[in-house]
This record gives C-alpha cells, structure tokens and sequence, in this order.
C-alpha cells in the first residue's frame, strides 16, 4: 500500500544530542511537510520542499534542519539548538495539482532524556 | 493577517445526534478548504475538503460540510453522530496560488460523542 512511514514512532534526546527523524513516502509526491505537534496549539510548520533538492523553513524552522536528497525521503534533524524538542513531529506529502489534501505519517515522538 | 479560527476547544453531543465542529477563516482571494480527523497519537487523516462549485462537500465516514463565503465559514457536519468519531478534528486553509503552497491550520476541536 502507498503511504508515509515515519520512524521511529518514540526518540528520547539527551542534552546537548542531535537527533534525525526519518520519513519516506511512496507515493511519488513532490511536495513534502514537517510540522511539530503541541497540545492546544495545532499544527506548526517546520520546513516544507516542493522539489528534490530544494526546501523553505516554515514558521519555526530555528533548531532544525532538513535535506532532500530523494524525492522518497525528507529526514528531520533536531539539531542541541532546539531547547524545547519534546513534542509530537508529524510528516506530510501531497502530490500534484495544488488542490490535493495533504497525506500524513503517523508520527514521532520525541522526548528529553 | 490570514487565519483560520475554530471557536470552540471542545464539542460534547450525544450518540445519534447531529454534530457540528465550527470552523471560519480570514485570507485573500479564493481559497482550498479542508478537514482532517486525528486519532490519539496517530497521523491526520483527510475527511473531506471543497475547492470550488457546489457549497455542500460530502466526505469520509458520513461526513460532510457547507462553505458560506459570505460567513467565510465550512462547518463540519454529520447527521448522526458514533462513539466512534470522537477524535481531535482539525480545519486548514490553502490559498488558490498554484502548486507551491502552505496550508494554514486551525488549533483543532476535540469531539467527544458520549454513548
């Protein structure tokens, strides 16, 4: 079946620790999202790439970084920088033409050792 | 500023009863609306969503909701509600601006159907 895999679905960071959150999709979308998850305050967009090789910071991009290198695979890097990471990382993708829906993983969530 | 309001934190109904989850945006131009259902500790799961023609949009899981561009409102609705769909739901906006495009999203309304 077609979809986003996000692993692994718990991560635990030390202090002073970067961590990578993976997330593949197979269903040749161009476009793919992260976004962080906290109670009451909805989604928040992290970085988002609507092509290979290339990618935007979102709203609340400071602590994070991004690649893409396949068009499959969009890894999230919480880089020592983020001192608030604890929350739920959510992975989007969404094909072509605009109007589609986004597709979710079923999430990451990351807490602080 | 462009944003999408749902007013109410927390909607309460009884099995069998009708359901609405309120939603009303503030952007420019003409714009893609959605709905998605999350699941505790799952991803967003897509319901339904309107990009033009008739008001009323029908969707997942007997699901459905009305677009009022005078009200610049799309109400979730369902005629009779399960346990079932108690959930977090969340509403999102996308502007008409070709294919690069954000979603802006709401802070979601927790639905709970009591038995």
């Amino acid at each position: 079946d077609g979809g986003i895999t996000q692993s692994p679905k718990y991560l635990f960071r030390k202090e002073g620790q970067n961590v990578t959150l993976s997330c593949e999709q197979n269903l040749n979308h161009d476009a793919m999202y992260w976004y962080r998850q906290d109670p009451g305050q909805g989604l928040r967009l992290i970085y988002y790439s609507q092509i290979v090789n290339d990618f935007q910071k979102g709203d609340i991009a400071e602590g994070y970084s991004v690649s893409r290198e396949k068009k499959e695979s969009f890894p999230l890097t919480v880089t020592s920088a983020q001192k608030n990471p604890t929350a739920f990382y959510l992975c989007a993708s969404r094909g072509a033409p605009g109007n589609q829906p986004q597709h979710f993983g079923d999430g990451t969530r990351l807490s602080i050792l | 500023a462009q944003s999408v309001a749902q007013p109410e934190d927390q909607v309460n109904v009884a099995e069998g009863n009708p359901l609405t989850v309120k939603c009303t945006y503030s952007v420019s131009g003409n714009p893609y609306l959605f709905w998605y259902v999350q699941y505790p500790n799952r991803g967003l799961q897509f319901l339904l969503k309107y990009i033009t023609g008739d008001n009323l949009v029908k969707g997942s899981y007997g699901f459905e909701a009305e677009f009022n561009k005078s009200q610049t409102s799309f109400h979730l609705k369902k005629p009779s509600a399960l346990v079932s769909d108690s959930a977090l739901y969340f509403c999102a906006v996308s502007l008409n601006a070709g294919n690069n495009r954000k979603l802006i999203w709401g802070l979601g309304t927790s639905l709970a159907v009591n038995p």
